[in-house]
């Protein structure tokens, strides 16, 4: 079966634009999480998706991030007016319904950079 | 506040050494779980093991191994007889109870040369 996809695997974007992210998560797997890794640093949790509803976003930095995921499956993360600081891999991770250590499978990423 | 420190950033041996990572974690929850994961180039992380705070038996996979110590707060892992193709960015990360965010330290990238 497949596995956690992202779209597109690489952004360049200029500061100040629009950017989504996408993720596909693995067929079935209710619980969807969002994270982000900067160079030499491991990922930092950014928010996890129970179903369609945002079940916990307090890793997103600042009210430029927002997520969402309207049918239950694919996720789109979405940054406004984009900043150099955001530049980073931004991973995409599933589990099969989200319970208390469970484990995540990772996609790819989407590395964003911003010029 | 969760806290996963590892020490080593890089880690060079020739193949067929012995090499041990060190994973320590900090948490004030008796319920816990611990996971390892590989990054290789390609930058996907993919899992290796998943262990619960409560369940301190040791674990090999293969020429993988992984020690829990809870005394000393410490989930360490071996690979014995290193390969080229374990190269990669290794991850050691806590998921506390009730909490959906899982804390990574931040890697030790190991390099072994042929």
């Amino acid at each position: 079966g497949a596995g956690v996809s992202q779209t597109p695997s690489n952004k360049v974007t200029e500061k100040g634009k629009y950017v989504e992210l996408r993720c596909d998560p693995i067929s079935g797997h209710t619980a969807l999480y969002w994270y982000r890794q900067s160079l030499g640093q491991g990922p930092e949790f950014l928010i996890y998706f129970q179903g369609t509803g945002a079940a916990d976003d307090s890793g997103l930095p600042n009210d430029r991030f927002f997520a969402v995921r309207p049918e239950g499956s694919v996720s789109t993360l979405k940054i406004q007016r984009t900043e150099r600081g955001d530049s980073a891999v931004y991973l995409c991770a599933s589990s099969l319904t989200g319970v208390f250590g469970e484990t995540q499978y990772f996609g790819p990423g989407t590395r964003l950079l911003v010029l | 506040a969760q806290k996963v420190t590892q020490a080593q950033t890089e880690i060079s041996v020739v193949e067929k050494e012995d090499v041990t990572l060190d994973c320590v974690y900090e948490t004030r929850d008796t319920t816990y779980y611990l996971f390892w994961y590989k990054q290789p180039p390609s930058g996907e992380l993919v899992f290796l093991i998943r262990r619960n705070s409560f369940d301190e038996q040791n674990e090999i996979s293969g020429r993988y191994s992984w020690n829990f110590q809870k005394s000393t707060s410490s989930f360490n892992f071996t690979i014995t007889a290193s390969q080229v193709v374990d190269s990669a960015v290794y991850f050691c990360a806590l998921s506390e109870f009730n909490n959906n965010d899982m804390r990574f330290g931040a890697g030790t990238r190991l390099t072994v040369k042929p």
